[in-house]
């Protein structure tokens, strides 16, 4: 079946620092991937996504690339700032599976002043 | 915009009785609702997909007689937890797609409930 890894956390950065949070998945075929975002309170938001091999997803500064021969989707944002501490989840959506989407486990990233 | 609620944000239940969980799509009509269980600092997990006029599809290891899912219109979805006990104490979450074959869900901010 589907499976998303992310790396454990919590992450702790000091602001304008660079962030790198690892994902690998595994599915068949070839899945679309995403990077939800949820901050403290609210629901979950789409941050970005790619739908096929070497796809670069893209928004608020942050990038993530689809490497299949990898099986990541890294998410990575050059300069942090205090108002990106929030929890990021990793998720993909099968070929065989809809719109059906498995999630990692999330990381919750704090980024202090 | 695309934007979800649900009703409501947090409730207490005593063991034994049963409690509705409403999600709504405010701007859009939503074709398929996913229900979702988020653990503490866990991930969240899929119950069951929920389109409309027809009967709900629970994931493996999801009890349907305990999870009544409910998609009465393309505006709403309701979940019932029945007879809660503390276990199913969580964090519920809904989300919406406009319609299948959009991948993009657009989530609800989700929904406290604490079984005493």
């Amino acid at each position: 079946g589907n499976s998303v890894t992310q790396m454990e956390g919590p992450v702790t950065l000091s602001e304008e620092a660079f962030l790198t949070i690892n994902c690998t998945y595994t599915a068949t075929g070839y899945p679309s991937l995403f990077w939800y975002v949820q901050y403290p309170g609210e629901g979950l938001q789409l941050l970005l996504k790619a739908t096929k091999a070497d796809d670069k997803g893209s928004n608020k500064g942050f990038e993530a690339t689809y490497r299949k021969e990898t099986t990541s989707f890294h998410l990575e944002k050059g300069s942090v700032q205090v108002s990106d501490s929030a929890v990021y989840f990793c998720a993909l959506s099968g070929e065989t599976s809809g719109s059906r989407l498995t999630f990692g486990e999330g990381t919750q990233l704090t980024v202090n002043p | 915009g695309a934007v979800v609620s649900q009703h409501p944000s947090w409730v207490i239940c005593k063991s034994g009785t049963s409690v509705k969980i409403e999600c709504r799509s405010l701007d859009f009509q939503a074709t398929t609702m996913f229900w979702y269980r988020q653990f503490p600092k866990q991930s969240l997990m899929l119950m069951a997909t929920s389109n409309e006029g027809s009967k709900a599809t629970y994931e493996q290891g999801v009890e349907k007689d305990k999870f009544l899912i409910n998609h009465a219109s393309l505006t709403l979805s309701t979940l019932t937890v029945t007879s809660a006990h503390p276990e199913d104490s969580s964090f519920y979450i809904c989300s919406a797609i406009k319609r299948e074959g959009l991948y993009e869900q657009y989530f609800g901010p989700g929904t406290r409930l604490t079984v005493t």
